[in-house]
Parts: structure tokens; sequence; C-alpha cells
């Protein structure tokens, strides 16, 4: 499979366990935000997005966060899975189009079963 | 209805020479973006095409190219290939491409030059 960051942060959680993952955005112009999940040999695949108008948007499983005053942003996955193993990545948007789409450099989840 | 379909998924080509990527958005997708993806970079804007024309460009060298066709398929080049230039391609595609729209990616090309 594809391997698409070697110095990833890793998270590494029981299945079961509740996952956070963080990510510092880098412009406080931004207004968008999303977050994506990479398997690997896959490409990303959106999971949930919030606007800067809110600080926290609830999907299934999943609830993002966001603190424009510390410009972070956080997921979460309730009851996690073998499934949710995966590379996740934040991205922010500041200019409304998809070339101000900024990706960070992700975070390796790895769910133990 | 199918997804984002970039072909080929794997490419090996030698430095000096030049290579053109493909990219078939879902049907009704008129904006294209395509990115590079490094382990050193992570994921990299390349540029985007919405109905043939570029709309947005990444800060890339002028090798790296594209074009989008009246069907909004779409195809990158890359010409006088760098060892550097071995990544994972992809290409998402979105119906207007608005910043706070939700595109949806490909399985991607992996370029490898020697």
């Amino acid at each position: 499979g594809e391997n698409v960051g070697l110095h990833l942060p890793t998270l590494s959680v029981q299945e079961g366990d509740n996952s956070i993952i963080n990510c510092a955005y880098s412009n406080s112009a931004s207004d968008y935000f999303i977050w994506y999940k990479q398997e690997s040999g896959k490409g990303p695949q959106f999971i949930i997005d919030i606007r800067s108008n809110m600080d926290k948007r609830q999907g299934q499983r999943v609830t993002v966060l966001l603190n424009k005053t510390v410009k972070h942003l956080s997921l979460q996955i309730a009851a996690t899975q073998p499934g949710d193993s995966a590379v996740y990545f934040c991205a922010e948007n500041y200019g409304g189009s998809q070339g101000n789409l900024i990706f960070g450099k992700g975070t390796k989840l790895s769910v133990k079963p | 209805k199918a997804g984002v379909t970039q072909t080929p998924r794997y490419l090996i080509k030698t430095r000096g020479q030049q290579v053109t990527l493909s990219c078939s958005p879902i049907s009704g997708h008129r904006s294209v973006s395509w990115y590079q993806q490094t382990p050193g970079q992570g994921l990299q804007f390349l540029f985007e095409y919405f109905s043939e024309t570029q709309r947005n460009k990444g800060n890339f060298p002028g090798r790296f190219s594209g074009r989008q066709f009246s069907n909004s398929r779409s195809e990158m080049n890359v010409s006088t290939l760098e060892l550097g230039d071995s990544a994972l391609y992809l290409c998402a595609s979105s119906f207007t491409g608005g910043g706070d729209t939700e595109a949806f990616f490909g399985q991607g090309t992996r370029l490898t030059v020697v």
C-alpha cells in the first residue's frame, strides 16, 4: 500500500476507545475546515467539515471542534474501530476556492483489536 | 455513480522524460483539482480547472501543466522529469470547485522517476 508519510505523528488506540486527533492550522483568515481520511492505497476521503462561524459539528461517530482563538482543530472518533485505521488530514481554506486548500501533514491512527 | 478515476495507477519514468496523467471526474462535476503528495511535503495543490479553464495554480514550476476537456476530463503533464517529481498525484473533482464544497479524490497515480 501507499506510505503517505514516513514521519507522521501516530496515535495508537484500543478498539472501542474514543480517539482525538489534533491539528493546528496556519491562517487566521481561514473560514472553512475539512477532515479527510486516507487509507493505504486510496485517495483522501471526506469525513466532516466545519465553517468558521461554528465551533462544533457532529457527524456519524465523528465530531469536529474548532477553536479559532488558538487556531486549533480536532477530530473526535467515538468507539474507534479497526476500519478507522488510516492517516487523517485536516485542511483549511481561506480563499473560497480549491486552490486555497492547505493540508496538514497528517496523523496516523492505528487501532488495536 | 462512478467515482473519480485516475489512470494509470502506477508509472515508472526516467529522468528527463515527460509524463501525462489522466483524471475522469464524477459525472456532472466541472471542477478538477490536482495535488502532489510526498512524505516530506504532504499534499500540495498543483492547479484547478473549471469548464476547460485553469482557475487556480499552486506554486510549482512550469514543467507542470494541465488541461481540461469539454467532458471535464483532465490531464496533467510533467515535462523533463526530475527525481524529486516522484510522488503520488491525486486529482479531486467537485461540482463547482468552491472552497466550501466537498471534493472527491481519486486513488491517485504513483509516479516513480528513476
